[in-house]
């Protein structure tokens, strides 16, 4: 398996417009995780799905973002009528429960959002 | 809830210096402690970790100890390298969904 991927990796969008973005976790992971980092700033938690159920939301994530996992594997994020305040980079990140590993979550290279 | 106060950067030091970056947390239960590091145009990669009080993670010659008394996670190596110019969050997870709380990051910058 070569790891967590996203796409797209750059996305330059006109405020106002709506934005998806993808996310294909390591197959066996059932755990998919939504972060956000704006430049000079942490990874900031946004959202987890076990499977394909959505079991928690940051207050990050204001009603114009949603996500989905629709059948427990890749996950979409999107991001609705966009404003300038959501540039930054939209990590994803997986991880498996169970065995010694279960807290090890892996991260994909991210998705650059730029809103003008 | 949950935070990671870490040391701010930049932080330069020539190479073969001693590197220590501090890092504190808050955290309810017992939480998993982690080091991940962010190289130029690269995305986020584990460092280290430790899973309970008193583990000692290790990597590419890196250490931290987690110890629970001092609520701390500091990274160490003996010798940097110009290739460990990088970003470094601190980072822990706990609670049954196992979100990760990050730090801000320190920036590395190892000059030969």
């Amino acid at each position: 398996d070569t790891g967590v991927s996203q796409d797209p990796r750059h996305k330059i969008t006109k405020r106002g417009q709506n934005v998806t973005f993808r996310c294909d976790p390591i197959s066996e992971h059932n755990r998919l995780y939504w972060y956000r980092q704006t430049l000079g700033q942490g990874p900031e938690f946004l959202t987890y799905f076990q499977n394909e159920a959505q079991l928690e939301k940051s207050r990050l994530l204001s009603d114009r973002f949603s996500a989905e996992r629709p059948k427990g594997s890749f996950s979409t994020l999107e991001i609705q009528r966009t404003e300038q305040g959501d540039s930054a980079m939209y990590l994803c990140a997986s991880s498996s429960t169970g065995g010694r590993t279960d807290y090890e979550q892996y991260f994909g290279p991210g998705t650059r959002l730029t809103v003008t | 809830g949950n935070s990671v106060t870490q040391m701010e950067g930049p932080v330069t030091l020539s190479e073969e210096a001693f590197l220590t970056i501090n890092c504190t947390y808050t955290a309810t239960g017992y939480p998993s402690l982690f080091w991940y590091v962010q190289y130029p145009g690269e995305g986020l990669q584990l460092l280290l970790k430790a899973t309970k009080a008193d583990d000692k993670g290790s990597n590419k010659g890196f250490e931290a100890t987690y110890r629970k008394e001092t609520t701390s996670f500091h990274l160490e190596k003996g010798s940097v390298q110009v290739s460990d110019s990088a970003v470094y969050f601190c980072a822990l997870s706990s609670g049954g969904y196992q979100k990760v709380t990050f730090g801000t990051g320190t920036k590395l910058q190892v000059i030969p």
